[in-house]
């Protein structure tokens, strides 16, 4: 696609329910972020993929958090039993997959707005 | 022209010595600018925060400046060590949500 989609947009849930957020990075993008988005704050890291390999999960707050990207491509994000404190934007970002470990330019996804009752 | 600019886009250093890493932004207004410290192989760090009316942050050995004039920014690492070969992202949080990163400064500590 010509850029990374991310849906939903927006997200109202109860408390105790789990959700799951979709990103569609680049296509010719190896590398997938997520990070965590709180109000007026800049990105929090969350996990990342190369392919379907997962290198670092380390940013996950807990084990409510899981991605997966079982096919190289779209990756999803649950949150099981959400939280309140889980409210936030998600974003997804893609680049360009760097074996050397340099610094790959993130195009980012508009976000979902989680909202957690 | 990039909104968030680095310099310089690499850095080989001795272990022991300190360093300076620049970012320039021309974004405004914005809420907040962090840097982030990415080791290979791992996801992005965050090293230090601060609004536009902070000066200066601390994170141990690390140490960020900010003139929201010049609209400058610099992290200064204090007696390097070799974990602190990384890369370094300048992010810069704009009102509304948006944040735009930084090319980023790779970093070589040599024994």
């Amino acid at each position: 696609g010509a850029g990374v989609s991310q849906s939903p947009r927006y997200k109202v849930t109860k408390r105790g329910q789990d959700v799951t957020l979709r990103c569609d990075p680049i296509s010719s993008h190896a590398t997938l972020y997520w990070y965590q988005q709180a109000l007026g704050q800049g990105p929090e890291f969350l996990t990342y993929f190369n392919y379907e390999a997962q290198p670092d999960k380390s940013g996950l707050p807990s084990d409510r958090f899981s991605a997966e990207r079982p096919e190289g491509s779209i990756s999803t994000l649950t949150i099981q039993r959400t939280e309140q404190r889980d409210s936030a934007m998600y974003r997804c970002a893609s680049s360009l997959y760097s074996a050397s470990g340099t610094q790959e330019t993130q195009y980012f996804g508009p976000g979902t707005r989680l909202l957690v009752l | 022209k990039n909104q968030v600019e680095q310099s310089p886009q690499s850095l080989i250093i001795l272990e022991g010595k300190n360093c300076t890493l620049q970012c320039n932004y021309t974004v405004s207004p914005f809420s907040n600018l962090r840097w982030y410290k990415q080791d290979t192989g791992r996801g992005p760090v965050s090293l230090t925060i601060m609004t536009f009316s902070e000066n200066t942050k601390s994170n141990g050995r690390y140490t960020a400046t900010l003139d929201a004039d010049t609209k400058q920014s610099s992290l200064h690492i204090t007696a390097s060590q070799l974990s602190d070969s990384a890369s370094y992202i300048c992010v810069v949080t704009l009102y509304g949500q948006n944040f735009v990163f930084g090319p980023g400064t790779r970093l070589s500590v040599l024994p």
